[in-house]
């Protein structure tokens, strides 16, 4: 069965500095990956995603992933983080062949920001 | 473009009480729909999917059921709330192919508090 780990629960950084949160999944296959933020109250917004191909991944709001196969990780980066980046990110796995299309959730890392 | 609606945003219901949580997703047919429920420091946990009208999959055992009346409206009711009812219900949409890796896209939840 497809898991992810997200072993950072709480994360805190200043402003400007760069930003790296870790995901780890365990899949038989070629996994589909996902990034998601949540703000408060909100829904989750895909911050990006990873098919096939170029193993760095680039997406909304300055955020950029890298795939490694060898190590079965898909962390999420940003090289300098604003206030505005304080939320909830998600790790998501996918399925290599149908299935209604599930994903598989991390439990999350809270990223807070000081000014 | 797509969106989709979940209503209502907040709801504060008596225990034994009924529940209709009502989703619809705008802009597009044939949608693979989800219904998540999401609990503090647990991640999304997949409550039902659905992959056509009256196709619905229940994922966890549960005092919830699901019902897809149309293409593009999703249900999530309760005969008899229970106080572990309470949480933050997500409603997700995505598209419906041969393949998967489809990212799903999400509704702005649903607060639900049973006193």
């Amino acid at each position: 069965a497809q898991s992810v780990t997200q072993p950072d629960i709480h994360i805190t950084v200043s402003e400007g500095a760069s930003l790296e949160l870790r995901c780890n999944y365990s899949y038989g296959a070629t996994p589909y990956l996902f990034w998601y933020v949540q703000s408060p109250g909100q829904g989750l917004q895909l911050l990006l995603k990873y098919f096939s191909g170029d193993t760095l991944v680039q997406g909304i709001k300055g955020f950029e992933a890298e795939f490694k196969r060898s190590q079965s990780s898909f962390n999420l980066r940003k090289p300098s983080v604003h206030w505005s980046d304080a939320a909830e990110y998600f790790c998501a796995v996918g399925p290599f062949t149908g299935g209604g299309n599930k994903l598989t959730f991390g439990t999350g890392t809270q990223l807070k920001v000081e000014l | 473009s797509q969106t989709i609606h979940q209503w209502p945003a907040t709801l504060v219901q008596p225990v034994g009480s009924p529940l209709s949580l009502e989703c619809t997703v705008e802009g597009t047919s044939n949608p693979n729909l989800y219904w998540y429920r999401q609990a503090a420091g647990r991640g999304l946990q997949l409550l039902f999917y659905s992959v056509g009208i009256g196709q619905i999959s229940s994922e966890v055992p549960q005092n919830l059921s699901a019902s897809r009346p149309q293409d593009r409206q999703f249900i999530l009711s309760s005969k008899k709330l229970l106080l572990s009812d309470s949480g933050f219900y997500l409603c997700a949409w995505s598209v419906r192919t041969q393949g998967a890796g489809q990212p799903q896209h999400f509704g702005d939840g649903t607060r639900l508090s049973i006193l």
